[in-house]
């Protein structure tokens, strides 16, 4: 089973839409939880860190749920420029202290 | 400030060739990685230098050496490249002074293919 798990998508959705992303993570020792967006053939980029009180940033907001190893980020009103690869990244504890990237999933946002 | 690079960006290979793949950043980070990414997989972890002068073994370390030559420098090689080793490679910096949340930064990538 892998560490990260997405669903890989495509999902493809009308400009103006809500579009919503899971993940599910196996190590419950993991301390730290982000978004990553990519661009095709381009470098990931952060677009979020995770809070376990659920956090906002403007259109998009990251929902944590420990006891379930859960992670989803909702995109609203999305705009053609949303569409892209979505990276769900999870902190390994210990010494190590390295991202694990789950294997992305890819949304096209449709005009 | 020009963050993570990388070269090359596009290489392509011989089997049995070997070519060292450059990344250095200019953010005084502490922590530097070399990932690949191939479709479907993810980003795997190649190697890892935690700080200068340490390197490690991440996921997938057959096939690879690395060198951390300063702070600002991590170096990839490959001794003798084989097709398997086709993928986009990506070097990664990020601060690690003890913040969980520090934000990691990556380079452009090198498109290596190998014959």
């Amino acid at each position: 089973r892998k560490e990260v798990e997405q669903d890989p998508g495509p999902f493809n959705v009308p400009e103006g839409a809500t579009v919503a992303f899971n993940c599910t993570y196996s190590n419950s020792a993991s301390q730290s939880f982000f978004w990553y967006r990519q661009d095709c053939r381009k470098e990931p980029k952060l677009l979020m860190s995770v809070y376990s009180s659920g956090n906002e940033d403007g259109r998009f907001t990251a929902q944590l749920n420990r006891a379930s190893q859960y992670i989803s980020l909702l995109i609203r009103d999305s705009k053609l420029s949303d569409s892209a690869t979505y990276l769900c990244v999870v902190l390994r504890s210990g010494s190590a202290r390295q991202l694990t990237f789950g294997s992305g999933t890819q949304l096209t946002v449709l005009p | 400030n020009a963050g993570v690079t990388q070269t090359p960006k596009f290489q392509v290979l011989k089997t049995g060739q070997s070519m060292t793949l450059q990344c250095a950043q200019d953010m005084n980070h502490n922590s530097m990685y070399w990932y690949r990414q191939d479709p479907g997989m993810g980003l795997r972890l190649i190697y890892y230098s935690a700080s200068e002068g340490t390197t490690d073994k991440g996921e997938v370390p057959n096939g690879y050496n690395v060198s951390r030559l300063n702070k600002r420098e991590f170096s990839l090689r490959l001794e003798s490249a084989a097709p398997s080793q086709t993928s986009v490679y990506f070097c990664a910096s990020r601060l690690l002074a003890g913040g969980d949340t520090d934000t990691q930064y990556f380079g452009p990538g090198t498109r290596l293919t190998v014959l």
